[in-house]
């Protein structure tokens, strides 16, 4: 069964430092891999997504992740995080049946 | 158009009560998803149609009845609701065929409260 497991619940960081969330998950074959940011009572906005091709992927509002088979890992990055990206963070497996990690809260302090 | 529209955004109802919850989309995917999801918790999913008919069931019980009328509307029907159903519902669509296929939208959520 695919899953996905996301090891951080809750990452603080201050304004303008660098982020990495981690992703670590399990499917069967070739991985379908999304990040999607959610806030508070919102829905699920999608950040990248990796299907297949550069293992280097670029998103939205400055977002990367990097895709490792040999380590099952689809973490995501950012150089520099800002006030504004304070939120939820779900890695997501699948195709027609996605699932999402149980999430990482990001905290930004000024 | 790029979005999914989920009516009504909050919903409070009584466990005897029937009601519905609606989700519309005009981009053309034919794949639509319910999910569930508790505070501080993931989405789970519950339904997955694709070419308006059900593909995935993830043994939802039956007071949760979904029914998908044409390619572009998804309803959730709901009946006999306890209050641990209360949670933000999520509907969401996805391209079937082409290039951006596998990616969901998704919509603001309904927020359902059973007293």
């Amino acid at each position: 069964a695919q899953s996905v497991t996301q090891p951080d619940i809750h990452i603080t960081v201050s304004e303008g430092a660098s982020l990495e969330l981690r992703c670590n998950y399990s499917y069967g074959a070739t991985p379908y891999l999304f990040w999607y940011v959610q806030s508070p009572g919102q829905g699920l906005q999608l950040l990248l997504k990796y299907f297949s091709g550069d293992t280097l992927v670029q998103g939205i509002k400055g977002f990367e992740a990097e895709f490792k088979r040999s380590q099952s890992s689809f973490n995501l990055r950012k150089p520099s995080v800002h006030w504004s990206d304070a939120a939820e963070y779900f890695c997501a497996v699948g195709y027609q049946k996605v699932t999402f990690g149980t999430g990482t809260k990001l905290q930004v302090i000024p | 158009d790029t979005e999914v529209t989920q009516t009504p955004k909050h919903l409070v109802m009584g466990m005897t009560n029937k009601k519905s919850l609606k989700c519309e989309q005009h981009m053309g995917h034919r794949a639509m998803y319910w999910y569930k999801q508790k505070a501080k918790k993931p989405p789970e999913l519950m339904f997955v149609y694709s070419y308006e008919k059900l593909s995935i069931n993830e043994s939802v019980p039956s007071r949760f009845s979904p029914e998908c009328p044409n390619s572009s509307l998804l309803n959730l029907h709901l009946h006999a609701l306890q209050p641990e159903d209360s949670a933000l519902y999520l509907c969401a669509s996805r391209q079937v065929a082409g290039v951006n296929t596998g990616e969901l939208f998704f919509g603001e959520g309904s927020r359902l409260t059973v007293l």
